[in-house]
């Protein structure tokens, strides 16, 4: 089974600052997805980032960016320049590589803390 | 667009009543998906629809019982449930194909009394 691990329960930083958040995973599958989701206190879980284990290429997404270490099963997240908006808790999660309906494998989430 | 949407936002139920949740996607998705989450926790998949048939049932508990009438409509039907399934409940939706990827709606809030 797929577990995915977040060693940071919180992490605050100033605005304008950078921060990572680490995620690492355990798996036997050479093919699968990983994602970063945001869910703020609005409570609507949102897609950040996406990375496809076969591309070697890390994913970014405006302010958003991933160092993807396939061998060391590592998925940070970096956001650049932050804003108070990215006021939220982040999830890292997993999901192998099949057809349509997939089973996502959560960590347990970093709250992220943006200060003015 | 990626929109799912859930209906109602908020519910209160005693232990013997019957509700229902409803999540809908105009999208296209092939895939429609429940999750329960509780309070500083991720979310936990119940259940998992895939071309309008349950594909996936993480062993959830009977009064528990979801329906998908067509590929835009999810239903969960709830049933004599308890305290502790108070949590916040979520939907989501997926394509398909290369990259899969789960959009999610806002979410139903139950409290169970």
């Amino acid at each position: 089974a797929q577990t995915v691990t977040q060693s940071q329960p919180e992490m605050s930083v100033q605005e304008a600052e950078t921060v990572t958040l680490s995620c690492t995973y355990d798996t036997s599958e050479s093919n699968y997805y990983l994602f970063w989701y945001k869910q703020p206190p609005s409570r609507q879980m949102i897609l950040v980032i996406r990375q496809e284990a076969y591309k070697q290429q890390n994913a970014t997404e405006n302010r958003f960016s991933v160092n993807f270490q396939k061998a060391a099963k590592s998925f940070s997240l970096k956001i650049s320049d932050s804003q108070l908006g990215d006021t939220a808790m982040y999830f890292c999660a997993f999901m192998e590589n099949k057809a349509a309906g997939n089973k996502l494998t959560f960590g347990g989430g970093t709250r992220v803390l943006v200060k003015p | 667009d990626t929109e799912v949407t859930q209906t109602p936002k908020h519910l209160v139920m005693g232990m013997t009543n019957k509700k229902s949740l409803k999540c809908e996607q105009h999208m296209g998705h092939r895939a429609m998906y429940w999750y329960k989450q509780k309070a500083k926790k991720p979310p936990e998949l119940m259940f998992v629809y895939s071309y309008e048939k349950l594909s996936i049932n993480e062993s959830v508990p009977s009064r528990f019982s979801p329906e998908c009438p067509n590929s835009s409509l999810l239903n969960l039907h709830l049933h004599a449930l308890q305290p502790e399934d108070s949590a916040l409940y979520l939907c989501a939706s997926s394509q398909g194909g290369d990259p899969e990827t789960q959009y999610f709606g806002p979410g139903t809030r139950l409290l169970v009394l």
